[in-house]
């Protein structure tokens, strides 16, 4: 298994470009998010994805998009680049057995916006 | 709305002497906790979790933490750190065993520094 991947590793973007974050995990996992980790912030997730065709809002998801339509892939958009979405993106995946639940995180996605 | 509060954003402990860092949540139901940590430039390795049953959950690299419900805390512990232990420490709160059904709300984390 390859685990979370994540690709660019790095990018730097112009305000008002577009862009699509790569996350993909072959491991079957049910569950993926994605989260933003500003200095001093944590990390705050963005999006989230319980299955295929489901997604969700998290705490900051104003200026990303986000789709699920296999269970492998989980890409988050950037419709219009600003320079506030500069920040290091993690794509995280598990899957759940009753209570027993492991949650991988990808490499991260550090991301510039000038 | 649920949050996390670490209260300490750096703490210096010399090699071989003990850790704690602090965590206090808010959670309007059972919690599920975790500690990660962050390695520079690298992404999250889970440290721990509880969910239920014994309030003194053991983890990987000689951590534990304890959970106390009636200070809503949640303190990792380890008896003699490595300078190997520096690194970015991140306790987080969810709804879910692993935190991947709904997410997971993270404290601002705590910036450890092993003096030789």
């Amino acid at each position: 298994n390859a685990g979370v991947t994540q690709t660019p590793k790095f990018q730097v973007l112009k305000t008002g470009q577009s862009m699509t974050l790569q996350c993909a995990q072959d491991m079957n996992h049910e569950y993926m998010s994605w989260y933003r980790q500003d200095p001093g912030m944590g990390l705050r997730l963005i999006h989230y994805s319980v299955g295929a065709g489901i997604t969700d809002q998290g705490e900051v998801p104003n200026g990303y998009n986000v789709s699920r339509s296999t269970t492998e892939d989980f890409p988050l958009r950037l419709l219009s680049a600003a320079p506030s979405q500069t920040s290091v993106y993690f794509c995280a995946s598990s899957y759940s057995v009753g209570n027993q639940e492991t949650q991988y995180f990808g490499p991260g996605t550090r991301l510039l916006v000038l | 709305a649920q949050s996390v509060t670490q209260p300490d954003i750096h703490i210096t402990v010399s090699e071989g002497a003990s850790l704690e860092l602090r965590c206090n949540y808010s959670y309007g139901a059972t919690p599920y906790l975790f500690w990660y940590v962050q390695s520079p430039g690298q992404g999250l390795q889970l440290l721990l979790k509880y969910f239920s049953g014994d309030t003194l959950v053991q983890g990987i690299k000689g951590f534990e933490a304890e959970f106390k419900r009636s200070q809503s805390s949640f303190n990792l512990r380890k008896p003699s750190v490595h300078w190997s232990d520096a690194a970015e420490y991140f306790c987080a709160v969810g709804a879910s065993s692993g935190g991947g059904a709904d997410g997971l709300t993270f404290g601002k984390g705590t910036h450890l520094i092993i003096q030789p």
